[in-house]
């Protein structure tokens, strides 16, 4: 089955840097890749996800970069803010012989300092 | 609310005690999907629904675990004769159908005394 390892475990950066969580899976037949956030005791939040026919995909500070070869994925996060503080998980699927069942990194703790 | 909803958000039971929890998806979503997520760990999959067919079940999913969806509505998630280790947050989440994002609830919280 799938494997999906996540790093760093915990990233801590000053507001208004970035932030970069790196992802790797295992199945080359994964073809969705979406980013979760996840507030202390709340619902994990789609914030962003990426389709295998694509390579980059933006949306205001957030953006995420596909590398199939290598099987690996990005989350970047510009013009860090506190309220980004939060656990994120990256997550990989397929839809033939998947289900789309969503396989999950281990998550990163971001902490964004003032 | 539109969104997903779990009832009973926190439960806490006596080994080999049974409990059931129930999701309600996202209204017209065919998809249904639970989860079991422990402490610091990502979600796990356990088992998906389309409509009301159970498509797949995890191996994480023993013979004490049993889902329904009965008219491919709402959810329920059972468990026998629970353990210690079957304490964790239980997540549900829906999509619209295949390849779509997948929207998850707030999840129950099981602990097993």
């Amino acid at each position: 089955g799938e494997n999906v390892e996540q790093h760093p475990s915990t990233l801590s950066v000053q507001e208004g840097d970035s932030a970069v969580i790196k992802c790797t899976y295992s199945d080359s037949a994964s073809n969705y890749f979406p980013w979760y956030k996840q507030e202390l005791g709340k619902r994990p939040q789609l914030i962003i996800d990426i389709r295998s026919n694509v390579g980059e995909k933006k949306d205001q500070r957030i953006a995420v970069t596909l590398n199939k070869t290598a099987k690996h994925f990005s989350l970047h996060i510009t013009e860090t803010q506190p309220e980004d503080s939060a656990v994120y998980f990256c997550a990989a699927s397929r839809e033939s012989g998947g289900g789309n069942k969503l396989t999950f990194g281990t998550g990163t703790q971001l902490k964004v300092e003032l | 609310d539109t969104g997903v909803s779990q009832d009973p958000r926190h439960k806490i039971t006596k080994r080999g005690q049974n409990v059931t929890f129930r999701c309600d998806p996202i209204s017209e979503h065919n998809r249904l999907y639970w989860y079991r997520q422990t402490l610091g760990q990502g979600p796990e999959f356990l088992t998906y629904f389309q409509n009301e067919a159970q498509l797949e079940k995890s191996r994480l999913l023993s013979d004490r675990f049993s889902a329904e969806r009965p008219k491919g509505s709402f959810s329920t998630l059972e468990i026998q004769r629970t353990e210690q280790g079957d304490s964790a947050m239980y997540l549900c989440a829906s999509s619209l159908g295949p390849g779509q994002i997948q929207y998850f609830g707030p999840g129950t919280r099981l602990l097993v005394l």
